[in-house]
């Protein structure tokens, strides 16, 4: 069963800094990777979606990488900005057969503060 | 070009009566996901659906749950005889096609509170 993990599960960072989110994972059988971030209240909106086949995705003051075989990836976000604060999600999706390509398993989340 | 819509946003509904959530999702896309979260818990799949067909519902829970995407109109979820535990927020997903390398857009959600 895959399980993905998160850390830190929270981060307070003054502004200007730059910060990287962890997510592990267990099962190295993935076909994607994709960050979220989600806002208090709100819905979840794609950050960025790594191919296992990829090392890294970015867009603009985000970059993402990713480790398949030792099930790990990094999400780096440079300069950060108070607009930036906000739940950062990770989900896998399974490299399977079937139907079950449909799932994804998230981790707990980042919560992340950025303070003026 | 509208994003993936869910309502109602806030859905009140006392304990025994019947939820019904809708999904509609991005033109253009035929694939649907339902996920769910609970206080203090993250995401957990409950539901893959295309048009008319369920793809997966190993995540939705034996009794009480049911969902449907029909031809026409929005995909629903349906929760009966709703109980307190059901209060999560409920979100849908949707992408252009099956297959693992279509990245999802999520909608806003709909949170039922059961009172």
């Amino acid at each position: 069963k895959q399980e993905v993990t998160q850390i830190p599960a929270a981060l307070s960072v003054p502004e200007g800094e730059n910060l990287v989110l962890n997510c592990s994972f267990t099962d190295s059988a993935i076909y994607n990777l994709q960050w979220f971030r989600q806002d208090p209240g709100k819905g979840l909106t794609s950050l960025l979606l790594i191919q296992s086949s990829q090392r890294e995705q970015t867009s603009g003051r985000l970059n993402a990488s990713l480790d398949k075989s030792s099930g790990r990836s990094t999400l780096y976000i440079a300069a950060s900005q108070p607009g930036d604060s906000a739940t950062y999600l990770c989900a896998v999706r399974p490299d399977a057969g079937g139907t079950s390509y449909g799932k994804l398993t998230f981790g707990q989340g980042t919560i992340l503060t950025v303070h003026p | 070009n509208a994003g993936v819509m869910q309502n109602p946003r806030h859905l009140v509904r006392r304990r025994g009566q019947e939820a019904r959530l809708r999904c509609s999702p991005m033109k253009g896309h035929s694939h649907v996901y339902w996920y769910r979260q609970l206080p203090e818990e993250g995401l957990k799949f409950m539901v893959y659906l295309q048009k008319e067909n369920i793809i997966d519902e190993s995540g939705m829970p034996k009794e009480r749950f049911s969902a449907e995407f029909p031809k026409e109109g929005p995909s629903i979820l349906r929760i009966q005889q709703v109980v307190r535990g059901d209060s999560a927020a409920y979100f849908c997903a949707s992408s252009p096609r099956g297959g693992a390398n279509y990245g999802y857009t999520f909608g806003s959600g709909t949170r039922l509170t059961v009172v």
